[in-house]
C-alpha cells in the first residue's frame, strides 16, 4: 500500500516564509509524479494551486511557489498572509498502477 | 473554463447504492480526465478513480475495485461515479474534478445511515 506523507501541522508568522513537503512511502518523488497541491479552508471544496510539480494556476498567488527538494514535492509560501491559514494536500501519480495517492494534508497555522 | 457542478445530496441506507452525477461546462468535455475524490467528516482527501470520457476508460484506487463504477455520457457532458453495498463509512463528500485544470465541482454528501 503506497503511502503519502505530509507534515501533520505547521506554524508560520504572518509575512515569513514556511515550506510544505510531500514524501512517497516508494521513494524519491521526481516530476515523473506530476505532484499536485490543493488548499482547503473549513466548509470548503479544495482549490487547485500548483499541478504538474511548479506550473501555477491564474488564480495562484505569486507567493505559493512549487518544487522538488530532497527527493520530496515541496510548496513554499512565501510572505505568508492570515489567509493562507488552511488545509493543504498533495496529490502524486503513481505511473505503474496509473493510480494517484492524497498525501495525508497539512494544517498551517498563520501566529 | 472548466466548471462541474454535482448532483445534490443523497441519504441511503446501508447495502444500497449511490450514483453521483457531474455535469461539466466550458470546454471540451472528451478533453479531459474526470477524478473522484471523497471527504469522510473532519477526514482527509481521498481518490477513488478517474474516467477518461474520451475513451470511457477508468482506473480505480484499489480499495474500491469492485463496488465503484465510474461511467460518461458524452451527450450531456456529464460523468457518474456509482458506489455499491455502502457501509456508514462511506458516509463522505464526494467531489468530480480535473486536477491539473484546476476545477472542482462542489461535493456532494451522501449520508448512509439506517
Amino acid at each position: 500500500q503506497t503511502v503519502v506523507t505530509q507534515e501533520p501541522s505547521l506554524t508560520v508568522s504572518p509575512g515569513g516564509t514556511v515550506t510544505l513537503t510531500c514524501t512517497s512511502s516508494t521513494g524519491a518523488v521526481t516530476s515523473g509524479y506530476y505532484p499536485n497541491w490543493f488548499q482547503q479552508k473549513p466548509g470548503q471544496a479544495p482549490r487547485a494551486l500548483i499541478y504538474s510539480t511548479s506550473n501555477k494556476h491564474s488564480w495562484t498567488p505569486a507567493r505559493f511557489s512549487g518544487s522538488l527538494l530532497g527527493g520530496k514535492a515541496a510548496l513554499t509560501l512565501s510572505g505568508v498572509q492570515p489567509e493562507d491559514e488552511a488545509e493543504y494536500y498533495c496529490l502524486l501519480y503513481y505511473g505503474g498502477a496509473q493510480s494517484w495517492v492524497f498525501g495525508g494534508g497539512t494544517k498551517l497555522t498563520v501566529l | 473554463q472548466v466548471h462541474l457542478v454535482q448532483s445534490g445530496a443523497e441519504v441511503k441506507k446501508p447495502g444500497a447504492s449511490v450514483k453521483v452525477s457531474c455535469k461539466a461546462s466550458g470546454y471540451t468535455f472528451t478533453g479531459y480526465y474526470i477524478h473522484w475524490v471523497r471527504q469522510a467528516p473532519g477526514q482527509g482527501l481521498e481518490w477513488m478513480g478517474r474516467i477518461n470520457p474520451n475513451s470511457g476508460g477508468t482506473q480505480y484506487a484499489q480499495k474500491f475495485q469492485g463496488r465503484v463504477t465510474m461511467t460518461s455520457d458524452t451527450s450531456v457532458s456529464t460523468a457518474y461515479m456509482e458506489l455499491s453495498r455502502l457501509r456508514s463509512d462511506d458516509t463522505a463528500v464526494y467531489y468530480c474534478a480535473t486536477p491539473n485544470e484546476g476545477s472542482w465541482g462542489q461535493g456532494t454528501l451522501v449520508t448512509v445511515s439506517s
